[in-house]
C-alpha cells in the first residue's frame, strides 16, 4: 500500500515564504503531483516531479527527493488568493494515484 | 480544448435510492478515473477506467459501480445509498491513465443522501 503524511494546517501572512512538506512509502514509485484546491472547487494541477530536485514554475516551486522519500512545495510571495488546500498525490507502476490528506493553508494580511 | 464535465452538479436522494453521475473527459483523454472526497477521508480514489476497461479500483463495496463508453465518457452508480455516500464526486481525465499522466478535474458532483 502507499502512505502519505502532510501537515493539516499551516497560516502565513500574505507576502510570506510558506514550505508544504509531503512523506510517503510506496513501492514502485512513478512520480508526485501537488494540487490546490480552493474550497468547494476541484482540484488544479500545480506540479509533477519524478526524478530528484527542484521545479519551479513562477512563485510555486516543488521538491522530490525519492531516496527519502519526501517532497515540499513552496509558495512564496503569498498572496490572499493561495489560501486554499494543497494535495500531495503520489503514483506508483501500475496503481491509482493516491491522495495525502491536504495542507489547509491560510494567508492572513 | 474544453475541461472535463461532470453532471449534474447537485443531488439530493435519499437513503435506499440509487444514483447515477456522468463524467465527460478532455478530448482526447482515454483515462477516467472517480474520486471520492469527504471532509474526514479527503480524497479517495473508487475506480480508473481506460478505453472502456476497468483498469484499477479502490477499497469501496460493491454498491459502486462505473462503465466507460466507446467516446470515453463515463459513468459512476451508487446502488442503496446510505447516509455516508454524502461526497463532492470527482472524476478525473488523463492521456495515459494508471497513475502516469497528469490528472485533469471535473467540477464534481455534490451528493446529500437523507
Amino acid at each position: 500500500g502507499q502512505n502519505i503524511d502532510q501537515p493539516t494546517e499551516m497560516t502565513a501572512t500574505e507576502g510570506a515564504i510558506v514550505q508544504i512538506n509531503c512523506t510517503y512509502q510506496t513501492s514502485g514509485f512513478n512520480g508526485l503531483f501537488w494540487y490546490q484546491q480552493h474550497a468547494g472547487e476541484a482540484p488544479t494541477f500545480l506540479s509533477y516531479n519524478v526524478l530528484d530536485g527542484l521545479e519551479e514554475k513562477g512563485r510555486f516551486s516543488s521538491f522530490l527527493s525519492r531516496s527519502k522519500g519526501y517532497s515540499y512545495l513552496l509558495l512564496k510571495e503569498l498572496q490572499m488568493k493561495d489560501s486554499a488546500s494543497y494535495l500531495c498525490a503520489v503514483t506508483a507502476a501500475g496503481n491509482k494515484l493516491t491522495f495525502g490528506g491536504g495542507t489547509r493553508v491560510l494567508v492572513k494580511p | 480544448k474544453a475541461g472535463v464535465t461532470q453532471t449534474p452538479r447537485y443531488l439530493i436522494k435519499t437513503r435506499g435510492q440509487q444514483v447515477t453521475l456522468s463524467c465527460s473527459p478532455i478530448s482526447g483523454h482515454r483515462s477516467v478515473s472517480w474520486y471520492q472526497q469527504t471532509p474526514g477521508q479527503g480524497l479517495q480514489f473508487l475506480f480508473e477506467y481506460f478505453s472502456e476497461t476497468q483498469r484499477n479500483k479502490g477499497n469501496f463495496p460493491g454498491r459502486f459501480s462505473g462503465r466507460q463508453f466507446s467516446n470515453s465518457r463515463s459513468e459512476m452508480n451508487v446502488s442503496t445509498l446510505e447516509l455516508g455516500d454524502s461526497a463532492l464526486y470527482l472524476c478525473a481525465s488523463s492521456s495515459s491513465g494508471g497513475g502516469l499522466g497528469t490528472q485533469y478535474f471535473g467540477p464534481g458532483t455534490r451528493l446529500l443522501v437523507l
